[in-house]
């Protein structure tokens, strides 16, 4: 069975500063990870995706994360916060080995990004 | 626009009362699924269609029941409607049954039980 954990449900930063959104995921075979991001209002729109090629994986919108096996993370980061950032961030997982495609997850993280 | 499109945006019905949420997946894509978002629960997976057969079960209550009709819109109808059933139902659909491309999210139907 999969799970995904997200430490921290609520991260404020300031504009300009480093944006660290943490994920630890658990998975009985090599998982595939997403992060998406929900504005207020808005459906889920998909920022980035780990399906088994390279562990460094690069977004839109400025965002990356990196898979780390030994760690079991996929923590989401960004350079330099921008206000449009400022919204919630949920990482997800799936088993590709499975016979679907259903996404597990985690309970979310607020961005709060102060000027 | 996404290309999910979810109808009605805000739903507003009593206890009891039954409730029909509707999906149309992006062009193309053959699978749906369905997740209920709450502040207590998070997102929860409810259940996936893939070319009109079910392919995955979730925490969908046996009062929730849902299809995928020929032309792959789907239909998630919500019975005996309590008011812990308040939340955003959102759809989202994929190309195929297993993939690893991520799924495209409808806007979600807002269901308020009063």
């Amino acid at each position: 069975a999969q799970s995904v954990t997200q430490l921290g449900s609520h991260v404020s930063v300031s504009e300009g500063a480093l944006v660290l959104l943490r994920c630890n995921y658990s998975s009985s075979v090599p998982p595939y990870l997403f992060w998406y991001v929900q504005y207020p209002n808005q459906g889920l729109q998909l920022l980035l995706k780990y399906t088994s090629a390279a562990t460094l994986v690069k977004g839109i919108n400025g965002f990356e994360a990196e898979f780390k096996k030994s760690e079991t993370s996929f923590h989401l980061t960004k350079p330099s916060a921008h206000m449009s950032d400022a919204a919630e961030y949920f990482c997800a997982v799936s088993a590709p080995a499975s016979n679907t495609g259903k996404l597990i997850f985690g309970q979310g993280t607020t961005l709060q990004v102060k000027p | 626009d996404s290309g999910v499109t979810q109808t009605p945006k805000h739903l507003i019905t009593a206890t009891g009362q039954r409730v029909t949420l509707r999906c149309s997946p992006r062009s193309g894509d053959l699978s749906v699924y369905w997740y209920q978002q709450s502040l207590d629960q998070g997102l929860q997976f409810l259940i996936q269609y893939y070319n009109g057969e079910e392919r995955a079960k979730g925490n969908i209550l046996e009062r929730f029941s849902a299809q995928q009709f020929p032309d792959l819109h789907s239909e998630l109808n919500l019975s005996s409607l309590e008011l812990g059933d308040s939340a955003l139902y959102f759809c989202a659909s994929s190309p195929r049954g297993a993939d690893n491309y991520g799924y495209t999210f409808g806007s979600g139907t807002r269901l308020t039980v009063v």
